[in-house]
């Protein structure tokens, strides 16, 4: 079975400064990658997804995020963080033929000033 | 282009009852997914209807039901409410079923049982 661990359940940083936040995955078929992200009172907003291709995935507000098929990782960055970049950050993987994406435990980004 | 649209923003019932959640998918897209997101339990696949049809459900007992109308909008039923079922009840949709398909979501339904 598919699952995802989100390495860190909570992650303070500082304003301006650069952020990494972890996911792994365990797959043993071809897996579609996806990061959301969660703020407050609201429902999931898509940052970014790795389909194929470049394992270099840009999406939107500056993420990115880097698929490692020998390690198994999809981790998320930002070069320099914002205040208003403060939610919660969910890894997913899309299971094959279910129609199901499988959660990680989330990930809490705190931007502090 | 909207989003996908919920409806109730919030609920409230009491134990026994039974809640309707309703959704309503981007134009164009034809699947559409339930999920719950519990305190302390994070996201779980509750449900998934394409072109009118269940075509998967996750580990939920048979009081949580739905179905999808011919303009591909949704409804979730719970019977028989117990204290455990408060959560967000988030709704998502997509093109199709391939499941590389990105899902996008509503800002979901508060479920609150007294």
């Amino acid at each position: 079975a598919q699952s995802v661990t989100q390495l860190d359940s909570q992650v303070p940083v500082f304003e301006e400064a650069p952020v990494e936040l972890r996911c792994n995955y365990s797959s043993s078929v071809s897996v579609y990658l996806f990061w959301y992200v969660q703020y407050p009172n609201q429902g999931l907003q898509l940052l970014l997804k790795y389909l194929s291709g470049s394992t270099l995935v840009k999406g939107i507000n500056g993420f990115e995020a880097e698929f490692n098929k020998s390690q198994t990782s999809f981790h998320l960055r930002k070069p320099s963080v914002h205040i208003s970049d403060t939610a919660e950050y969910f890894c997913a993987v899309s299971e094959s033929n279910t129609g199901k994406l499988i959660f990680g435990q989330g990930t809490t980004l705190q931007v502090k000033p | 282009e909207a989003g996908v649209t919920q409806s109730p923003t919030h609920l409230i019932k009491t134990r026994g009852q039974q809640a309707t959640l309703r959704c309503s998918p981007i134009s164009g897209h034809t699947s559409v997914y339930w999920y719950q997101q519990a305190l302390g339990l994070g996201l779980q696949f509750l449900l998934w209807y394409d072109e009118g049809e269940e075509r998967n459900r996750g580990n939920f007992p048979p009081r949580f039901s739905g179905r999808q109308f011919p303009n591909y909008s949704s409804e979730l039923n719970v019977n028989a409410l117990e204290l455990e079922d408060s959560a967000l009840y988030l709704c998502a949709s997509s093109y199709h079923r391939g499941s590389n398909q990105p899902q996008h979501f509503g800002d979901g339904t508060r479920l609150s049982i007294l």
